[in-house]
């Protein structure tokens, strides 16, 4: 069974870094792009980025990109998503979702983590 | 980089009725579209890929339609648990952005 298991609530104050985390079972998550969607409060799905685990290589979107890092570490089957300086502003649920197809990048989200609930305050 | 619109943002139907969403994409996608359910307090799933292919164990009353800029998903009959905010999604390159969602209450 597919599985991607994120890291649980955390609470922050602006300035503070931060990175969370996605474990993934049930299939060969070298080869499978993983991908990394904000939603803030009350509002939609928003794109960051993906990697695909088995060589590093990253896309950002414009939005995202030099805001956060996302990496990833095949050897314990877990990508990371980190801040280097959080905002009141990256107040927001966070989730990891793995492309449909292997090794495919121009794919849609088949299996999503559970989500990440990051609070940012003072 | 591509905008995704989608119409309307909510809609509110009856048990039974069909309903339409349509998504806009700002340039030609080919059929690089996807659409998600999010009920409340839960986790996006998908429900149809390459603009028209139903993801497995996705009910047959949804269905979508389109290519290039234009795209569509059907409730054929709608259901109380279809309750939820619907996304499109363009996939084909970076970034692969979601339309700002369209909630459907029953």
């Amino acid at each position: 069974e597919v599985q991607l298991v994120q890291s649980g609530a955390e609470v922050k104050k602006p300035g503070e870094s931060l990175k969370i985390s996605c474990k993934g079972s049930g299939y060969s998550f070298s080869n499978y792009w993983i991908g990394w969607v904000r939603q803030m409060p009350g509002k939609g799905l928003e794109w960051m980025g993906i990697i695909y685990p088995g060589d590093s290589d990253t896309r950002y979107s414009p939005s995202f990109h030099g805001q956060v890092t996302i990496s990833a570490d095949k050897s314990i089957s877990t990508a990371y998503l980190q801040w280097s300086s959080l905002k009141a502003s990256d107040t927001a649920i966070y989730y990891c979702a793995r492309s449909r197809i292997v090794e495919a990048s121009d794919q849609p989200f088949d299996y999503w983590g559970q989500g990440t609930l990051v609070t940012v305050s003072s | 980089d591509i905008q995704m619109t989608q119409s309307p943002s909510s809609l509110s139907a009856s048990v039974g009725d069909r309903v339409t969403i349509t998504c806009r994409a700002s340039q030609g996608i080919s059929n690089y579209l996807a659409w998600y359910q999010q009920k409340p307090g839960k986790v996006p799933k998908l429900l149809i890929y390459a603009a028209s292919t139903l993801q497995s164990g996705v009910p047959s009353r949804f269905s979508g339609s389109g290519s290039g800029t234009d795209f569509t998903l059907t409730i054929s009959s709608l259901q109380p648990e279809d309750v939820a905010t619907y996304y499109c999604q363009k996939y084909n390159s970076a970034p692969r952005t979601f339309g700002q969602g369209t909630k459907v209450e029953v």
